[in-house]
């Protein structure tokens, strides 16, 4: 059973566009929701990340919405740039449950100057 | 702070043979975990540690993988005998895991290639 289904699949967006990848899990325990960027050869680094408690979280460019009713959230990525052209993965973790941590499948981010 | 390192970065290696890889996790850090993450996939954990003990092996193909984490450090995966479908990159996360403290941070990761 996948914990965290993550759409779409791949995405392109224009330079200066609006980044929207999506999230949905299943278990409500889960209590810490990260997003994770990697670059190709190189390990997943953390992103931004959110808990339950709150419905958005705004780093930069970068900006998690959380709606913990519909157990879903989502990552976007304000006036993109072609550096953001990566692999992005979320993830759903339950800190009584020595933090295991469960991702999605991933999105692959082209961004075209 | 350093990040976690890993070694070999590659390794090819033919089918039925063994292979080893080598994780050490950010000092303080007492979780330890081990993914496995296949081209265009989400990593996949395989074990994870809590100190020195395995709090979660139940995807580990125990027939032919194996880890421990010594005086709950660094760590050892072992595959043997290697499979094709086993072509992977294997990464290394690690934890504070204390109280709200969640962050994994991971290392670059070994790609194993299997002919």
């Amino acid at each position: 059973q996948q914990q965290v289904k993550q759409s779409p699949q791949s995405l392109i967006v224009q330079k200066g566009g609006i980044s929207i990848i999506n999230c949905a899990y299943e278990n409500t325990a889960f209590d810490y929701f990260p997003w994770y960027q990697q670059f190709p050869g190189k390990g997943p680094a953390l992103l931004i990340a959110i808990r339950p408690d709150v419905s958005e979280k705004k780093e930069g460019r970068f900006t998690i919405s959380f709606n913990k009713s519909a157990k879903q959230f989502s990552l976007h990525i304000m006036d993109s740039q072609p550096g953001d052209s990566a692999t992005y993965f979320c993830a759903a973790s339950m800190g009584n449950n020595f933090n295991k941590f469960y991702f999605g499948s991933g999105t692959k981010l082209n961004v075209k100057p | 702070e350093a990040g976690v390192a890993q070694s070999p970065r590659y390794k090819i290696i033919e089918k039925r043979q063994s292979v080893a890889f080598w994780c050490n996790p950010i000092s303080g850090h007492a979780t330890l975990y081990w993914y496995q993450q296949i081209l265009g996939q989400g990593p996949k954990l395989l074990i994870q540690f809590q100190n020195n003990g395995v709090v979660d092996d139940s995807q580990l193909p125990k027939d032919r993988f194996s880890a421990e984490r010594l005086k709950g450090v660094d760590s050892t995966l072992k595959i043997q005998p290697a499979k094709l479908e086993d072509s992977a990159v294997y990464l290394c996360a690690s934890s504070r895991n204390s109280g709200t403290d969640n962050e994994q941070f991971f290392g670059p990761g070994t790609r194993l290639t299997v002919l």
